[in-house]
């Protein structure tokens, strides 16, 4: 069974209006963190925010925010005052607690995100 | 600040070949993943150590094998290379304790192509 699913293939968002891109996940684990990297045309994975099943405040991080709403088990990721920087893939992922290093990640399929200036 | 750091970062191979590709991790990290992430695909996780242990291991074909050194760096090694084995190798690495527990940071990764 999936257990990241981003529903968002593709989104075209003008410069300067804030986005919000949806990620909703499946486990039954009550210890789980979650994940939001970009990755641009280059290739690199990068790190932007992370959202802890205990943690009571959603995540920020300058322009990012994770809008953490566990009864719905989902974790939407919001850029506010988008930038043409920005255009990229965004994976949403999850790790499930386990022992010391058993913590693999599960990476959603993605959203290729495309900012128009 | 140091991050991960992966080499070579492109790779180009024969089928039937051989390739190993190495990570070294943020220092002070304790654990190393590796991914493989094909053309257009998400990232999937092939294998990972911590404190030089394997740890857990995912849809690692049984014709790569992977180890982590004293030093903490990591090579994965390839063996009979095939085109379905062309894609970006990411390797991360991510501390067990801290403010950052277990956050995984990845490297730039290294792009395999096999012909």
């Amino acid at each position: 069974a999936q257990k990241i699913t981003q529903t968002q293939p593709g989104m075209f968002v003008q410069e300067k209006e804030a986005v919000t891109l949806d990620c909703t996940y499946d486990t039954s684990d009550p210890s789980y963190g979650l994940f939001w990297y970009k990755q641009p045309s280059s290739g690199e994975m990068i790190f932007l925010i992370y959202q802890g099943s205990y943690d009571q405040q959603n995540a920020t991080e300058g322009r990012y925010s994770l809008n953490f709403q566990k009864a719905r088990k989902s974790a939407n990721l919001v850029i506010s005052a988008s930038q043409l920087g920005d255009s990229a893939m965004y994976f949403c992922a999850m790790r499930e607690e386990g022992n010391f290093g058993n913590e693999k990640l599960t990476f959603g399929t993605g959203t290729r995100l495309t900012i128009i200036p | 600040a140091a991050g991960v750091i992966q080499s070579p970062r492109h790779l180009i191979k024969e089928k039937r070949e051989t390739a190993t590709l190495k990570c070294y991790p943020i220092p002070r990290h304790d654990t190393v993943y590796w991914y493989q992430q094909g053309p257009g695909q998400d990232p999937q996780f092939l294998i990972s150590f911590y404190e030089k242990m394997q740890s857990d291991k995912g849809s690692i074909p049984d014709r790569f094998s992977a180890q982590q050194f004293s030093d903490y760096h990591s090579e994965l090694n390839m063996s009979s290379l095939e085109l379905g084995d062309s894609a970006l190798y990411f390797c991360a690495s991510s501390f067990s304790q801290g403010a950052f527990k277990n956050i995984q940071y990845f490297g730039a990764g290294t792009r395999l192509s096999v012909l």
